[in-house]
C-alpha cells in the first residue's frame, strides 16, 4: 500500500530564515510520481512541483528547492530567506499504479513565517 | 496547466437541505475529481467524474449523499443531500489530461473551493 508521511504538523520560523518541510513516502511502485501543494489561508491548492521516480535530480525554483532521495524514500522541501506570503499549509502527494493513479495525500504541514 | 472555477465560494445551509457546487475547467481535461477537506484535515477523494456516466465512489461515499454529474468534459456538479453538521468541509474539485489507457497520472490542478458551513 502508498502511504505519505509528513511528520511535521506546524513548523514556525522568523522571517528570512531557512526551512524544510519533511515527506516520506512508502511505495511498491516502481514508477511513481511525487507532489508537492501548496494551500494558503485561502483555501485554493496550488501546485507547485510534480517529479516522477525516474528523475532524481534535485529541483530549484526561485527560493524554493526540492531534494528527492529514493534511497531514502524522501522528498523534502526548503524554502531559502523564508517570507510572511510563505505562510500556508503545504501538502505533499504520491500517485502510482498501486493507487490507481490517484494521489496519495500526507497530513500536511502548517509553516508559519513571522514577520 | 489548467484553470478551475468553482461556485458557490462559501456557503452557510440549513440542515436537511441540499447543495449543488459546480466546476468548470478551462479546458478539455480527461479526469475530474471531486475531494473533501474536514476542517484541519488533508483532502479525501469522494469520487473520480466521469463524462458521460456515474461517477466512481471512493469507499464510505454513496451516490444518494453525493450525487455527481459530468454531462461534458469542462463541467462537474457535485450535490451534498440532506446536509448535517458534519457535513461543514470545503469541497475541491480538481482536473488532470492523464488517464486512459496509458494511466499516467498528470498533475491535479485544483478549483479555488467551496467552504460549507451547515447549522
Amino acid at each position: 500500500a502508498q502511504k505519505v508521511t509528513q511528520a511535521q504538523t506546524e513548523i514556525s520560523v522568523v522571517e528570512k530564515e531557512d526551512v524544510t518541510l519533511d515527506c516520506v513516502y512508502e511505495t511498491r511502485d516502481t514508477t511513481y510520481y511525487l507532489f508537492w501543494y501548496k494551500q494558503p489561508p485561502s483555501g485554493e491548492l496550488v501546485f507547485l512541483i510534480r517529479r516522477n521516480s525516474f528523475d532524481e535530480q534535485n529541483e530549484i525554483s526561485g527560493r524554493y528547492s526540492w531534494n528527492f532521495q529514493k534511497s531514502t524514500s524522501s522528498f523534502n522541501f526548503t524554502i531559502t530567506a523564508s517570507q510572511v506570503v510563505d505562510s500556508a499549509v503545504y501538502f505533499c502527494a504520491l500517485s502510482g499504479r498501486d493507487s490507481n493513479y490517484q494521489l496519495i495525500w500526507g497530513a500536511g504541514t502548517k509553516l508559519i513565517i513571522k514577520p | 496547466s489548467a484553470v478551475i472555477s468553482q461556485k458557490p465560494s462559501r456557503d452557510i445551509c440549513q440542515r436537511g437541505t441540499s447543495l449543488t457546487i459546480q466546476c468548470q475547467v478551462d479546458s478539455q481535461v480527461t479526469m475530474m475529481f471531486w475531494y473533501r477537506q474536514q476542517p484541519g484535515q488533508s483532502l479525501t477523494l469522494i469520487a473520480t467524474a466521469n463524462q458521460g456516466s456515474e461517477a466512481t465512489y471512493e469507499s464510505g461515499f454513496v451516490i444518494d449523499k453525493f450525487p455527481i454529474s459530468r454531462p461534458n468534459l469542462t463541467f462537474s456538479t457535485l450535490t451534498v443531500s440532506n446536509m448535517s453538521p458534519e457535513d461543514s468541509s470545503i469541497y475541491l474539485c480538481s482536473g488532470a489530461r492523464g488517464g486512459g489507457v496509458a494511466l499516467v497520472a498528470d498533475t491535479q490542478y485544483f478549483g479555488p473551493g467551496t467552504r460549507l458551513t451547515v447549522l
